[in-house]
């Protein structure tokens, strides 16, 4: 099975920062990766697709990167609604494999 | 728009059953690929299973392998979850999810783009 390795697994910034969030796949995974913004009591909500594209509808100052093994999920220009949960996924094999997840607190 | 509407958590034993319901709406369901993830009280997410849009092929996670069962009805819209021989470490918030590409489930997967709100499990004595 593929593990991802998620970090880091608590962050707190403050509006305007950049935040960025990193994934590590064991194995090598092409661009087999998403990423989903939870808030608390809801469903997540699909932000990135196959590593890099933005889902529409997804305020552009998300962005995410990498190949391979090593993902980055970035936040440009943070803002106070963007205080969640991310977690990272892994669709290149079965079973399906998430990143433990990282919560982004406001400062 | 594309909706997904889960049903049938409760409060249940260890060792018994539970089946969830999840009804499609918005979409032609019969075309996608469809997951369950569930999420245990304060932790992650963990995908459960995956049925391919026609129902011929299924994958699961070794957690739940042998136990739980992943059913369709397309003439429904409608995706179902057979648990059974059920344990606390069951105990969770099940998600029915639609994959994000049409055709899928079988051999690949393009992981899930629309959630439904879940659905909580407990299983407790």
């Amino acid at each position: 099975d593929t593990t991802l390795t998620q970090s880091p697994a608590f962050m707190s910034a403050t509006p305007g920062d950049i935040v960025t969030i990193s994934c590590k796949a064991s194995q090598g995974i092409d661009d087999d990766v998403n990423w989903y913004q939870q808030k608390p009591g809801e469903a997540p909500v699909f932000i990135i697709e196959e590593a890099t594209t933005l889902v529409p509808g997804v305020p552009p100052r998300f962005s995410g990167s990498g190949y391979g093994t090593e993902f980055t999920l970035t936040i440009h220009n943070m803002e106070s609604e963007d205080a969640a949960f991310y977690f990272c996924l892994q669709h290149d094999k079965f079973p399906l494999t998430f990143g433990q997840g990282t919560k982004l607190e406001i400062k | 728009q594309v909706q997904l509407v889960e049903s049938g958590g409760g409060v249940v034993q260890p060792g018994k059953s539970l089946r969830l319901s999840c009804a499609g709406s918005g979409f032609t369901f019969r075309n996608y690929g469809m997951h369950w993830v569930r999420q245990a009280p304060g932790q992650g997410l963990e995908w459960v299973t995956v049925i391919s849009y026609d129902g011929d092929k299924k994958w699961y996670a070794d957690a739940v392998k042998g136990r739980f069962t992943i059913s369709r009805d397309n003439s429904k819209n409608t995706l179902y979850l057979q648990m059974n021989r059920l344990r606390a470490e069951d105990t969770a918030v099940y998600y029915c999810a639609k994959d994000s590409r049409s055709g899928s489930g079988g051999s690949y997967s393009y992981g899930m783009d629309v959630w439904g709100q879940g659905t909580t499990v407990t299983v407790s004595s």
